[in-house]
């Protein structure tokens, strides 16, 4: 069984609606992560946390927003969906209490399409 | 600031070819560095980390990478291409503002696409 779970695994949506992008983890990790990734552009920060309590903007958290429900939920929304928020969306999370390597491990991504 | 450079958005080798994919970083202190790996339609994977320790650092299914501090670059090579081989490579910098810091967020390259022609 996968150690980090994306639902769903894709999306299509219209401009206007809200979308909710959940993550789950069974890896006992503190932070967990949303990235976006657009060709040629490589993986862009949305949003991390390092545990329940502690959210942080990443480089491009405008139009979205984050919860976290435990230490293994992590979900994103995007409150109302526009075309240019079409992209793969992924999570990861990441053990800083184990020595502190920085290693992020990834999903399988979500493919929203928002027409 | 950290950042990431990998020259060149699109590779491509012959099958049995030298695969060498270039990452340069930049980093006020010292860092660590990642390679991940992106098949198509699959999340990203670890390749292989460079933390402290041995400059030459080997990861999964025979590629490596070597730290050089004077040049900072961390490229990533295969000694012989195979068709499987193709994928996106990421590099990745950790942005801790100093050694031992508490921020540990990765800073991404924009990938660099590799393609293996038969």
């Amino acid at each position: 069984d996968a150690d980090v779970t994306q639902t769903p695994r894709n999306r299509i949506t219209k401009t206007g609606k809200r979308i909710m992008l959940e993550c789950s983890q069974t890896k006992g990790h503190d932070r967990m992560y949303w990235y976006r990734q657009d060709p040629g552009l490589g993986l862009r920060l949305i949003y991390y946390s390092f545990d329940v309590k502690d959210i942080n903007k990443g480089e491009i958290s405008d139009g979205y927003s984050v919860s976290r429900q435990a230490q293994a939920k992590f979900s994103l929304s995007l409150e109302s969906a526009i075309p240019n928020q079409t992209a793969l969306y992924f999570c990861a999370t990441s053990d800083f209490r184990a020595g502190g390597t920085d290693t992020q491990y990834f999903g399988p991504g979500t493919r929203l399409t928002v027409l | 600031a950290q950042s990431v450079t990998q020259l060149g958005s699109h590779v491509s080798v012959s099958e049995g070819a030298l695969v060498l994919l270039r990452c340069n970083y930049s980093s006020s202190v010292p860092p660590y560095l990642f390679w991940y790996v992106q098949y198509p339609n699959q999340g990203l994977q670890l390749l292989l980390k460079y933390t402290t320790g041995a400059t030459l650092v080997k990861g999964i299914n025979g590629f490596e990478a070597e730290f050089k501090k004077s040049e900072t670059s961390f490229h990533l090579t295969k000694p012989s291409a195979h068709m499987s081989d193709a994928a996106e490579y990421f590099c990745a910098v950790s942005d801790r503002p100093f050694y031992g810091g508490s921020q540990g967020n990765l800073i991404f390259g924009k990938g660099t696409k590799l393609s293996v022609k038969p």
